[in-house]
């Protein structure tokens, strides 16, 4: 299930289920979006990017889905494992400046 | 991609001293950022490193306080200034080709200001 914890919401996902990461996004005039993974002790890793006239893009056991009419971007992992333990951030860019807006992030923690 | 090297990974500072942390890209990259991360939270972005010019800070940030240096496309340093502990946090730079927007990080600097 999720919770909120001190600071970052978490999903517990057993391993070998499908994990979905949820994410709002801000800015209507954004448009591209993007994944990190976060390790504990690491820089954000990128995952998968999405444009703005797409709703889906697939990657590897990643899915990135996009709803610009309520704002809402989410990334399914598929088979969940335990390297995939690590804080997911979403982010939204307006292309003209290039610089990232991160999002709040979700701590995943995968249970064997 | 491109690989960020960041140093120092982590520093303990007196208040009122200064640090400045070094990020050096392995090929010419367009676009340089700097984020302040507090420990359990979202990245916050400081400004932008412009190559040859000021950089761009965004809300709430200054160049007296966080000045940046960027003299070519793959090198670029943040300095925290007069240091306070509200300044502890992990600074990461990121960097990558303009338009590609899934852009590399550094592992970033763990600062403590005592």
């Amino acid at each position: 299930g999720e919770s909120v914890g001190l600071h970052l919401p978490t999903l517990s996902v057993q391993e070998g289920d499908n994990s979905i990461i949820n994410c709002a996004y801000s800015n209507s005039a954004s448009d591209y979006f993007i994944w990190y993974k976060q390790e504990s002790g690491k820089g954000p890793q990128f995952i998968i990017d999405i444009r703005s006239n797409m709703d889906k893009r697939q990657g590897q056991r990643v899915t990135v889905l996009l709803n610009k009419t309520v704002k809402h971007l989410s990334l399914q992992i598929a088979a969940t494992q335990p390297g995939d333990s690590a804080v997911y951030f979403c982010a939204e860019t307006d292309s003209s400046w290039g610089k990232l807006q991160f999002g709040a992030g979700t701590q995943v923690v995968v249970t064997p | 991609s491109a690989v960020i090297s960041q140093k120092p990974s982590r520093d303990i500072c007196q208040r009122g001293t200064s640090l400045t942390i070094q990020c050096q890209v392995d090929s010419q990259v367009t676009m340089m950022f700097w984020y302040r991360q507090q420990p359990g939270q979202s990245l916050t972005l400081i400004a932008t490193a412009n190559q040859g010019s000021e950089a761009t800070y965004e809300s709430g940030f200054v160049i007296d306080k966080f000045p940046i240096s960027r003299p070519n496309l793959t090198f670029s340093t943040l300095t925290v200034s007069n240091m306070s502990p509200e300044d502890s946090s992990i600074y990461l730079c990121s960097g990558g080709p303009q338009g590609t927007h899934g852009y590399t990080f550094g592992s970033g600097t763990r600062l403590t200001v005592v």
